[in-house]
């Protein structure tokens, strides 16, 4: 089975810094990872994902993230941040079998100050 | 907008009802997941439709059901309710099974079990 952590509930961060959101998964098998941001009062957008190939993945917003095998990891990152980047992030698994099933994490609260 | 839509947006009941959440997938998608956000459980996966048959069973309560239309809207029905099924409830749909496919969220439904 897999499951997510996601080790920090709340980043605060200010405006025009970077912020980097930690995500850390466990499978006995080989998975597909992916980011989802929902922003207040909506549904969950995709922000990123990794299939294969590439370790360092481009998203939307601006946003990237790191497939680090090794490390069970796939941090979330970006370079300058805005106010309209606070929202609830979400890291999720699913594996290779194809049971379609999104494992999330319990969300990373991201909190942009001016 | 995601193209996924639910109805109703929001809904408020008493313990030992039974109420009936819908979506309408994304024009074209075949595939439809239901998933729960609680405070306690965080966003976890119901169930999946594939064109009609069920696909995946998530950790949905047998008090739960669903069930996938020939026109491919879906509808989640609960029953027997308890105040600790308060939650927001999404739906999401997706091309095809493969989990490379990305799952479009709807803005979801805010079920109180008062």
């Amino acid at each position: 089975a897999q499951s997510v952590t996601q080790l920090d509930s709340q980043v605060p961060v200010f405006e025009e810094a970077p912020v980097e959101l930690r995500c850390n998964y466990s499978s006995s098998v080989s998975v597909y990872l992916f980011w989802y941001v929902q922003y207040p009062n909506q549904g969950l957008q995709l922000l990123l994902k990794y299939l294969s190939g590439s370790t360092l993945v481009k998203g939307i917003n601006g946003f990237e993230a790191e497939f680090n095998k090794s490390q069970t990891s796939f941090h979330l990152r970006k370079p300058s941040v805005h106010i309209s980047d606070t929202a609830e992030y979400f890291c999720a698994v699913s594996d290779l079998k194809g049971t379609d099933k999104l494992i999330f994490g319990t969300g990373t609260r991201l909190q942009v100050f001016p | 907008d995601s193209g996924v839509t639910q109805t109703p947006k929001h809904l408020i009941t008493a313990t030992g009802q039974r109420v009936t959440l819908r979506c309408s997938p994304r024009s074209g998608d075949l595939s439809v997941y239901w998933y729960q956000q609680s405070l306690d459980q965080g966003l976890q996966f119901l169930i999946q439709y594939y064109n009609g048959e069920e696909r995946a069973k998530g950790n949905i309560l047998e008090r739960f059901s669903a069930q996938q239309f020939p026109d491919l809207h879906s509808e989640l029905n609960l029953s027997s309710l308890e105040l600790g099924d308060s939650a927001l409830y999404f739906c999401a749909s997706s091309a095809t099974p493969p989990t490379t496919e990305t799952q479009y969220f709807g803005p979801g439904t805010r079920l109180l079990v008062l």
